[in-house]
């Protein structure tokens, strides 16, 4: 198992640029979700899904999209990158049961100049 | 919403000392809190993980206790070593709520 794949590893984009964070995991899981990480912060959570085709609002959901086509994939869209996007961003995954732990992927640090 | 506080936010210690890191949650109806090994440049990694039924939890020299009525629970770990230096963040949840949220994470620097 690959467990939680995120592409890219690396990435700078201008303002008002997009662009899409990949993530996928094959473990099977039910629920993906996408944190921000930044100094000082801790993680902070994006969006989540529970489900092929469901998906909600974390903390921070403001300038990202996500949708939920397949289980395995949950990608992560800027639709106009803003500076205060910049940051490292990790995806996660779990089974759907109660209080399973998170599987994190290894992120992807962007930069928004 | 839940609010997670975590104290504090830098630690150093000798190797060998012991070491504290303590959490605060807002909502009483949290029930899940596991707490988050980073090393310098990877992924966070599940350590240890206590749920509201149980009031301390073992796992070698790592230990978590909890306290419902004061909301709050602490990670300890014993006979620290270098290798166990890495930012540690704490987190709640509330069972049937996929939203975990996290405390804002203690960098811990074990000297040898």
């Amino acid at each position: 198992n690959a467990g939680v794949t995120q592409t890219p590893k690396f990435q700078v984009l201008k303002t008002g640029q997009s662009m899409t964070l990949q993530c996928a995991q094959d473990m099977n899981h039910e629920y993906m979700s996408w944190y921000r990480q930044d100094p000082g912060m801790g993680l902070r959570l994006i969006h989540y899904s529970v489900g092929a085709g469901i998906t909600d609002q974390g903390e921070v959901p403001n300038g990202y999209n996500v949708s939920r086509s397949t289980t395995e994939d949950f990608p992560l869209r800027l639709l106009s990158a803003a500076p205060s996007q910049t940051s490292v961003y990790f995806c996660a995954s779990k089974t759907g049961g109660a209080n399973s732990p998170l599987h994190f992927g290894n992120g992807t640090r962007l930069t928004v100049t | 919403g839940e609010n997670v506080e975590q104290h504090p936010s830098t630690l150093s210690v000798q190797e060998g000392d012991s070491a504290v890191i303590k959490c605060t949650y807002s909502d009483s109806a949290s029930n899940y809190f596991p707490w988050y090994k980073q090393e310098l440049g990877k992924r966070p990694q599940l350590i240890i993980d206590i749920r509201s039924n149980v009031g301390e939890k073992k796992d070698q020299r790592i230990a978590v206790t909890l306290n419902k009525t004061a909301k709050h629970f602490s990670l300890h770990i014993t006979e620290t070593q270098p290798e166990d230096s890495a930012v540690y963040f704490c987190a709640a949840s509330i069972t049937g709520f996929q939203k975990l949220v996290f405390g804002t994470g203690t960098r811990l620097l074990v000297s040898p």
